[in-house]
């Protein structure tokens, strides 16, 4: 079935540079990608998602980039402010059993 | 446009009780989804509700179950509750799929006693 690595578990960056988590996937047949923030006593927030037609999406300071051949993903965060500061989670289809799989989360910390 | 909305936000029960959990849905959004989440495992998926059915289910045992109402509005219950499914319970709604863009609720925080 579907495996789901997150690395790092924890980023700690200082405010203004960029911060970068990668995620790796097993299932060749997955085919969309989402990243989600959580924030301290709130549910996960859809921040970017990527389908498996485009290598590259932007949306302000945060993009996604996919490379389907080695079947890995990543978010951008560039210019980062300490309300940056979250759980980020990336995610991958598992169509065999029909679910979401998670990776661990990263812990971004953005030290003003 | 509200958002989805979780009930209760905390819940205190002991071991082997039984618990209700209610999600609403983004109006207009017909799949509904449950995952569990803790600290050691993660983001787990339970189930997936569409147009009252189930359309998929994660791998946990059967004291877990789910139901969807014909708005769309969704209920799981836990059985005989055991120490750990102490978790946050997150509902999340898309238009027609999880495979699609997700929106989360706040969940509820079980803790089992």
């Amino acid at each position: 079935g579907e495996n789901v690595e997150q690395h790092p578990s924890t980023l700690s960056v200082q405010e203004g540079d960029s911060a970068v988590i990668k995620c790796t996937y097993s299932d060749s047949a997955s085919n969309y990608f989402p990243w989600y923030k959580q924030e301290l006593g709130k549910g996960p927030q859809l921040i970017i998602d990527i389908r498996s037609n485009v290598g590259e999406k932007k949306d302000q300071r945060i993009a996604v980039t996919l490379n389907k051949t080695a079947k890995h993903f990543s978010l951008h965060i560039t210019e980062t402010q300490p309300e940056d500061s979250a759980v980020y989670f990336c995610a991958a289809p598992e169509y065999n059993n029909n679910d979401m799989r998670f990776g661990a989360g990263t812990r971004l910390t953005v030290k003003p | 446009k509200a958002g989805v909305t979780q009930t209760p936000r905390y819940l205190i029960k002991t071991r082997g009780q039984q618990v209700t959990l209610s999600c609403s849905p983004i109006s207009g959004h017909r799949s509904v989804s449950w995952y569990q989440q803790t600290p050691g495992q993660g983001l787990q998926f339970l189930f997936e509700y569409f147009s009252e059915t189930q359309r998929n289910k994660g791998n946990f045992p059967g004291r877990f179950s789910g139901r969807q109402f014909s708005n769309s509005r969704s209920e799981m219950n836990v059985s005989t509750l055991e120490l750990g499914d102490s978790a946050l319970y997150l509902c999340a709604s898309a238009a027609t799929s999880s495979y699609n863009e997700q929106f989360f609720g706040p969940g509820t925080r079980l803790t089992v006693l």
